[in-house]
């Protein structure tokens, strides 16, 4: 069984703060890690796919770095705003059997206070 | 509909009975997935498609757990004899591929067994 930890498992930040949470995995035969924003009553959104050690993803306010060598992964959202309040989920994938399986953290909860 | 697609939304069953849950993938998406949520944890995978068979039915728990996709498209999970530990969110995804890429997920469908 695969432990992947995210960290910490729920915070609050006043809006107008910025934020970073942290996905560590196991990096033998690593092969891809996907972030996903689930929102409460709504489907779960991917955020990000990173395959390359030292890669970094932006999208808007949000971004993501991956070092696969020592297996972590941080997500940052700058400026935080109310709707970003979600529970952010990241799920490495791994070369072999089983290769499109998706192994989910607990994900970090995010409330925004206006 | 544009995206992936769940049925019901929430269902409360008693212990014993049998219960089927639908998904509809995105049109043109050849591999699907069921996840389960169950609380405090993250996504945990049950099942993947590719076309019309099972590539992978690891994750399913136990032999009261089945899911068809006759037609390659629209896939039941189908779980028999429900207990008060099936209770969860069951999540659907579909991908172009059953490779690397990113996954889109339905709303997911809220067990409660009493």
């Amino acid at each position: 069984i695969l432990n992947v930890e995210q960290s910490p498992q729920s915070l609050h930040v006043q809006e107008g703060d910025s934020t970073n949470f942290t996905c560590s995995f196991p990096s033998s035969n690593f092969y891809a890690l996907h972030w996903y924003r689930w929102e409460t009553a709504k489907s779960p959104e991917a955020l990000f796919v990173m395959t390359l050690n030292g890669d970094e993803k932006k999208k808007g306010r949000i971004s993501a770095t991956l070092n696969t060598k020592e297996g972590y992964s941080y997500l940052y959202i700058k400026g935080s705003q109310p709707e970003d309040s979600a529970t952010y989920l990241c799920a490495p994938r791994y070369s072999g059997a089983g290769s499109y399986q998706l192994t989910f953290g607990k994900g970090t909860k995010l409330s925004v206070i206006p | 509909g544009a995206g992936v697609s769940q049925t019901p939304s929430n269902k409360v069953t008693e212990k014993g009975k049998y219960v089927e849950l639908r998904c509809d993938p995105i049109s043109g998406h050849t591999a699907l997935y069921w996840y389960r949520q169950s609380l405090g944890q993250g996504p945990e995978f049950l099942i993947y498609f590719q076309g019309t068979g099972a590539a992978d039915d690891s994750g399913l728990p136990n032999d009261r757990f089945f899911a068809v996709r006759p037609e390659g498209s629209v896939s039941t999970l189908k779980i028999q004899r429900t207990e008060r530990g099936d209770s969860a969110v069951y999540l659907c995804a579909s991908s172009f591929t059953g490779g690397t890429g990113e996954l889109f997920f339905g709303e997911g469908s809220r067990l409660t067994v009493l």
